[in-house]
């Protein structure tokens, strides 16, 4: 089975501080997903990446970046952290010829 | 652009009844087409999926057919267990390597 795992099921942050998400998928997919899921708007896509070291925009980057070093490891940065960044973050992958993608646990962070 | 419209929950039935969660998307071509499912404190996992028209993905009892002349991939089970309390996701991709679009999620909540 795939597995992706995600390095904290629970954070609390700081307004301003820098936070790392990582997050680590065992099975070599080449496609990876940051999501946050929020009540009322499901799952919105902030950055993908479909090999290591490539990185796209999803539809709410702004606030976020991304790093991807390692084919397995696909890190979400939060530069500066704000409240509205509360939130369950959601990692997933995929192997491209299958289409159908495998999440994480999620990390709920709380921005104080 | 591309979107999926789910029917808005909670869905409340008792054990044993009959479930429909109704899904409707828009895309231009044959996207494939997903439905996910989150138990409490759990990511998303796969359940079933239905990559062309007529298809019908099946999985635990659920099953959703893929209907081109009405864009929709209803989520269907016959007999619900207090098991399947959980989130489901409607969800569509363009192609197998391209990213996901959700549906806001509709909540099951399964009653003895």
């Amino acid at each position: 089975d795939v597995k992706v795992t995600q390095s904290s099921r629970y954070l609390v942050k700081r307004t301003g501080e820098k936070v790392f998400l990582e997050c680590v998928q065992d099975m070599d997919h080449e496609n990876m997903f940051w999501y946050r899921q929020d009540p009322g708007l499901g799952l919105r896509l902030i950055y993908f990446s479909y090999d290591v070291k490539m990185k796209e925009k999803g539809d709410i980057p702004e606030g976020y970046s991304v790093s991807r070093e390692k084919k397995e490891r696909f890190s979400l940065i939060l530069e500066s952290a704000s409240t509205n960044q509360t939130s369950m973050y959601l990692c997933a992958s995929r192997l491209p010829s299958t289409g159908a993608m495998f999440f994480g646990p999620g990390t709920r962070l709380t921005v104080l | 652009g591309n979107s999926v419209t789910q029917m808005e929950g909670p869905v409340t039935l008792s054990e044993e009844a009959f479930l429909t969660i109704n899904c409707t998307y828009t895309a231009t071509g044959y996207p494939s087409l997903f439905w996910y499912v989150q138990y409490p404190g759990e990511g998303l996992q796969l359940l079933l999926k239905a990559t062309k028209a007529d298809d019908k993905g099946s999985n635990k009892g659920f099953e959703a057919t893929y209907r081109k002349e009405t864009t929709s991939f209803h989520l269907e089970k016959g007999s619900v267990q207090v098991s399947d309390s959980a989130v489901y996701f409607c969800a569509l991709s363009p192609g197998t390597a391209s990213k996901l679009t959700f549906g806001t999620g509709t909540r099951l909540q399964v009653t003895l």
